[in-house]
């Protein structure tokens, strides 16, 4: 069974200073995707960014990046500059390909990022 | 622009009442889903359909059922809801692409059971 696990429930950063989120996966699918998405205290599910399996070059979108490392089964956010807006949860979160073109997918835990001024 | 729409957007309820969840989106998505969030539990996936007609059990399907009558809804019904089901409820939507297959989320629904 496939799994997303995120093991830092808290972190504090200060402002402008980067910061990576962790998350590991596990899954015996070949072919599967992984996303980081935020929720802000308003409770809006937004997202941020994602990686295919079969991708070359890690994703970017702006100030977030994620640290793909297949082989490790790991898939980090790192948010460069922080800002006081990204206070937030952020959740790790993989597609599984069921069969044809059919997918569901499930979410880690979570990690709180509180950025201070 | 709707996208994805819930309602209600709270609900109280009593040990052992039913009631359902509606989820409409207008994005012409095959793809949708129920969710779970508990507080430290992240989200957990209680039913997803991958279309008109089809639905399937997620890793928290007990005590819920789903409907999928039209491609636009995706309704999720409490038979005889419990205190463990007190929980916010988020409904997803999402086209068929091989990549990026990014999820749309409803403003969820916030339900408590006494």
């Amino acid at each position: 069974a496939q799994k997303i696990t995120q093991t830092q429930p808290g972190m504090f950063v200060q402002e402008k200073e980067a910061v990576t989120l962790d998350c590991t996966y596990d899954t015996s699918d070949p072919s599967y995707g992984l996303f980081w998405y935020k929720q802000p205290s308003s409770g809006e599910m937004i997202f941020l960014i994602y990686q295919g399996s079969y991708d070359q070059q890690n994703a970017t979108e702006g100030r977030y990046s994620l640290n793909f490392q297949k082989a490790r089964k790991s898939a980090n956010l790192v948010i460069s500059a922080s800002q006081l807006g990204d206070s937030a949860m952020y959740f790790c979160a993989m597609r599984e390909v069921l069969y044809s073109s059919a997918s569901k997918i499930i979410f880690g835990s979570g990690t709180r990022l509180s950025i201070r001024p | 622009n709707a996208g994805v729409t819930q309602t209600p957007k709270f609900r109280v309820l009593k040990t052992g009442q039913s009631m359902t969840l509606l989820c409409a989106q207008d994005m012409n998505h095959e793809y949708m889903y129920w969710y779970r969030q508990d507080p430290g539990m992240g989200l957990r996936l209680i039913h997803y359909s991958v279309g008109e007609g089809t639905t399937a059990k997620g890793e928290v399907p007990d005590g819920y059922n789903v409907s999928r009558l039209k491609k636009q809804n995706f309704l999720l019904g409490l038979e005889s809801a419990a205190p463990s089901q007190t929980s916010v409820y988020f409904c997803a939507s999402s086209e068929i692409q091989e990549t990026n297959e990014k999820l749309f989320f409803g403003s969820g629904t916030q339900l408590s059971v006494l």
